[in-house]
């Protein structure tokens, strides 16, 4: 099965800040990762896949990079609404795999 | 609006078994791909199972590969997951979740996800 780590596993920052976190895989994986945010008590809301793609809806300060076994989430300014957790999945092979998720905080 | 709706779920012994259901609604249903993923309590996500389109492909995680079986009924718009001889460690949050393309042959993020229904595996 592929590993996804995610690092940092914890982040604290504050409103306005730029922060990235990091999503690295096992094996090379192409493109076929997605990202999600999760708020407490909610379902998983899709951010990005094929690792660079906005989901429609999701705002321009949320974007991805990266490709083979190193990816990237960049939230350009922070804002109130995106304190949650964040995961990454890789699609490239069953069984689908998660990244064991990145706590961002308000500082 | 595309909507997923989990039920089933509740408190069960060790050894028993469960039937999640996932109404959908808002999509045709019978053309794309689901997927069960769980979510044990303070813990991250854990994908479960896939089922295609037409129900001709199925994939499952090691964990439960033998225990649980998903399903569908496409005449009923619902998505299903049998779960026997459960465990301790199989209680969480269990999702349904929609593939993002339709009729996918490869696998697919997730764009609509139910509100969950929890389980929990306890004597």
């Amino acid at each position: 099965d592929i590993q996804l780590t995610q690092s940092p596993s914890f982040l604290s920052a504050s409103v306005g800040d730029r922060v990235t976190i990091t999503c690295r895989a096992s094996q090379g994986i192409s493109s076929y990762l997605a990202w999600y945010q999760q708020k407490p008590g909610k379902a998983p809301k899709l951010l990005i896949y094929a690792a660079s793609t906005l989901q429609s809806g999701v705002p321009s300060r949320f974007s991805g990079s990266g490709s083979g076994t190193e990816f990237t989430l960049t939230i350009s300014s922070l804002q109130p609404e995106d304190f949650a957790t964040y995961y990454c999945q890789q699609l490239n092979s069953y069984p689908s795999t998660f990244g064991q998720g990145t706590r961002l905080e308000i500082k | 609006q595309v909507q997923l709706v989990e039920s089933g779920g509740g408190v069960v012994q060790p050894g028993g078994s469960l039937r999640l259901s996932c109404a959908a609604s808002g999509f045709t249903f019978r053309s794309y791909g689901m997927h069960w993923v769980r979510q044990a309590p303070g813990k991250g996500l854990e994908w479960v199972a896939f089922i295609r389109y037409d129900g001709s492909n199925k994939n499952s995680a090691d964990s439960v590969k033998g225990r649980f079986t998903i399903s569908r009924d496409n005449s009923k718009n619902t998505l299903y997951l049998q779960m026997n001889s459960l465990r301790t460690e199989d209680t969480a949050v269990y999702y349904c979740a929609k593939d993002f393309t339709i009729f996918g042959v490869v696998m697919m993020p997730f764009d609509y996800w139910g509100q969950g229904t929890l389980v929990t595996v306890s004597s």
